[in-house]
């Protein structure tokens, strides 16, 4: 149990098709991340949430679309993605950052998504 | 962008011996953090370090941030089966990139029976 839940774990979608993933963190955290991962690639920040609001937008296209209703919840809307989209999609959770020393993020187990 | 290089990309070894991976880059950090990812799991947060020439030990794991907080490097004594991971490091970004982490592509380590 990490504390922050991510559903679904698996989802193959067509290019055509809208979907939707969800994250939650039981942690009382302030932050909450999305990020990308591929095979050979870095883990990619996808965008930032300090207190619903959202902070960073990393030039992700706009067939990503996040939602923050509170501290607790994030969503991923998806449409119209590409094949090269396939990743895993990672959830994390921290304290807002104040001084030196980054807070560690708690990840979810991440939705792995097959777009065919 | 900070880039951070981790070395080596695999590591396939027998249980009992010992290891050490590396994390480099030409960026001073605020902080550097190690964490594993198991299959089918997220990432885990193993330790941070904050000191430049700072060593934290984890039981057989040990830490070491670079005198000019740009590298760091993971030993492992004694790997076990249960070591088996991609071993991640995130530097942690200063003045306007504060709150950023930056992660390195990671070490995929298998240790066997």
């Amino acid at each position: 149990e990490t504390g922050v839940t991510q559903t679904p774990r698996h989802l193959v979608m067509g290019m055509t098709n809208k979907k939707s993933l969800k994250c939650e963190q039981h942690l009382g955290h302030n932050a909450m991340y999305w990020y990308k991962q591929s095979a050979k690639k870095p883990l990619e920040l996808m965008f930032v949430y300090n207190f619903k609001e959202q902070t960073e937008n990393n030039s992700v296209p706009s067939r990503f679309s996040p939602e923050c209703p509170n501290s607790s919840h994030l969503f991923l809307h998806l449409h119209t993605l590409q094949p090269e989209d396939s990743a895993l999609y990672l959830c994390a959770s921290s304290q807002v950052q104040t001084g030196l020393g980054n807070s560690p993020l708690h990840f979810g187990n991440g939705t792995r998504l097959t777009v065919t | 962008t900070q880039l951070l290089e981790q070395s080596p990309q695999f590591l396939s070894i027998q249980e009992g011996e010992n290891l050490t991976v590396y994390c480099n880059s030409s960026s001073v950090f605020s902080s550097l953090q190690w964490y594993r990812q198991e299959p089918g799991e997220g990432p885990v947060l193993l330790v941070t370090v904050v000191t430049g020439g700072e060593v934290k030990k984890l039981k057989r794991l040990t830490f070491q941030f670079g005198d000019a907080r740009k590298d760091s490097s993971l030993h492992i004594t004694a790997a076990q089966p249960g070591d088996t991971g991609l071993y991640l490091c995130a530097g942690g970004g200063r003045g306007s990139t504060l709150g950023r982490l930056y992660f390195g592509r990671g070490t995929q380590l298998t240790v066997w029976p």
